[in-house]
């Protein structure tokens, strides 16, 4: 089953808006949350990542927004820009490894 | 450029064939993870391997295998390909065995057909 859940699937924001993607997850184990950005073409790239020690935790214009007790984490991305457009991945990995379990990934479009 | 480097970008081969993926790391780093990426199954982790051990494994079917020589470079193996089997694989490495940063490869591109 899927160990991560990622919503929404797809995204449309207006340049300058503020684009959120979602992720919850079940397993206890985990500890390292990671978000990654994925161009057409390419593979995922390390965009942001966060230890449950922290709630929250900002580089730049992203926001990683960590909710403990809830098991979930979302990426909020301020004053989104068409560059900005590309799918987004959260993962965890539990604190016994350092495999990544990915959520199904949110295809964003950022309109000029 | 992430430094992982994978080969060959792309690969078409028939059912029941066996290909080899290729990766190599980056510099320094001990750590290799293979990925398949389908669009109906999202990345899935295959296995990891460690400074030439097997580490950890997920996925990854009895019809594949994967190794870590000793320059460190992976390669995975598909035999008795299927349709399914057609996908994107990266590979990713770190420094360490756990709880470090992954830096993926472009992906090599099977299509099976």
């Amino acid at each position: 089953q899927q160990q991560v859940k990622q919503s929404p699937q797809s995204l449309i924001v207006q340049k300058g808006g503020i684009s959120i993607i979602n992720c919850a997850y079940e397993n206890t184990a985990f500890d390292y949350f990671p978000w990654y950005q994925q161009f057409p073409g390419k593979g995922p790239a390390l965009l942001i990542a966060i230890r449950p020690d922290v709630s929250e935790k900002k580089e730049g214009r992203f926001t990683i927004s960590f909710n403990k007790s809830a098991k979930q984490f979302s990426l909020h991305i301020m004053d989104s820009q068409p560059g900005d457009s590309a799918t987004y991945f959260c993962a965890a990995s539990p604190n016994t490894g350092n495999q990544f379990y990915f959520g199904t990934g949110t295809s964003l479009t950022v309109i000029p | 450029d992430s430094g992982v480097t994978q080969t060959p970008k792309h690969l078409i081969t028939a059912t029941g064939q066996r290909v080899t993926l290729r990766c190599s790391p980056r510099s320094g780093d001990l750590s290799v993870y293979w990925y398949q990426q389908s669009l109906d199954q999202g990345l899935q982790f295959l296995i990891q391997y460690y400074n030439g051990e097997e580490r950890a494994k997920g996925n990854i079917l009895e019809r594949f295998s994967a190794q870590q020589f000793p320059d460190l470079h992976s390669e995975l193996n598909l035999s008795s390909l299927e349709l399914g089997d057609s996908a994107l694989y990266f590979c990713a490495s770190s420094v360490g065995p756990s709880q470090n940063i992954q830096y993926f490869g472009a992906g090599t591109r099977l299509s099976v057909l």
